[in-house]
């Protein structure tokens, strides 16, 4: 079993909705990424979290260390937001605090 | 600052050829980090280096591979011999600190293909 595990793998969406996207973990963590990459494109970081909420215009990342889950929503989503989201952690133990621990990704789709 | 540079973006070679890449990270980060992705795998992380030293390349996959971080400003990673089954993305990503506690920073990737 993946440490990282997001759902859904893939999500169609009409322009305007409202998307969210889950990511569980089952280790403890020092911090959780949101990741974002286009088709064919680069890695862009999104969000960084250990605790609470993040926003920044029209995404949203919150975080439940408690229950080891977090999500990211995307309101009045829009073509431009189709891409892979990936969620990525840090372990607390070991001393490895740089290794990230990548989920599989989601596939977004946002149709026009 | 140009964020973080990697070169080449495409790189076609034939089985058992050398190939290097490099990145220029964002100036002023003291780690360094490169990822291989796939299909099958997804990211991996393959060698951390932290003020030019490096402190993790447990994830390079055997002898072929090898990494360098001769200055602050540039880093090479090397494959040879290449094979096909080293046909991937490989990123470059760098930080301010150490990854736990910032932001980290990907470049555009060079996709390999050995043919």
């Amino acid at each position: 079993k993946n440490e990282v595990e997001q759902s859904p793998q893939n999500l169609t969406a009409q322009e305007g909705e409202f998307i969210t996207i889950n990511c569980s973990y089952s280790v403890g963590i020092s911090a959780l990424h949101w990741l974002q990459q286009h088709p064919g494109g680069g890695i862009v970081s999104l969000f960084m979290l250990s605790s609470g909420k993040k926003k920044h215009g029209r995404l949203i990342a919150t975080i439940n260390i408690q229950e080891k889950h977090s999500s990211l929503h995307i309101t009045a989503s829009h073509p431009r937001d189709s891409a892979v989201y990936i969620c990525a952690v840090i372990g607390n133990s070991g001393g490895s605090n740089y290794k990230l621990t990548f989920g599989k990704g989601t596939l977004l789709t946002v149709n026009p | 600052d140009a964020g973080v540079i990697q070169s080449p973006r495409h790189e076609v070679t034939e089985m058992g050829q050398e190939v290097t890449l490099r990145c220029k990270p964002i100036s002023g980060h003291n780690s360094l980090f490169w990822y291989r992705q796939t299909m099958m795998r997804g990211l991996e992380l393959l060698i951390y280096f932290n003020n030019n030293v490096p402190i993790d390349d447990s994830g390079m996959p055997e002898d072929r591979f090898s990494a360098k971080m001769p200055n602050a400003s540039f880093s090479t990673l090397k494959i040879q011999p290449s094979e096909p089954r080293d046909s991937a993305v490989y990123f470059c990503a760098s930080s301010l600190r150490g990854w736990g506690t910032g932001e980290l920073f990907f470049g555009e990737g060079s996709r390999l293909t050995v043919l």
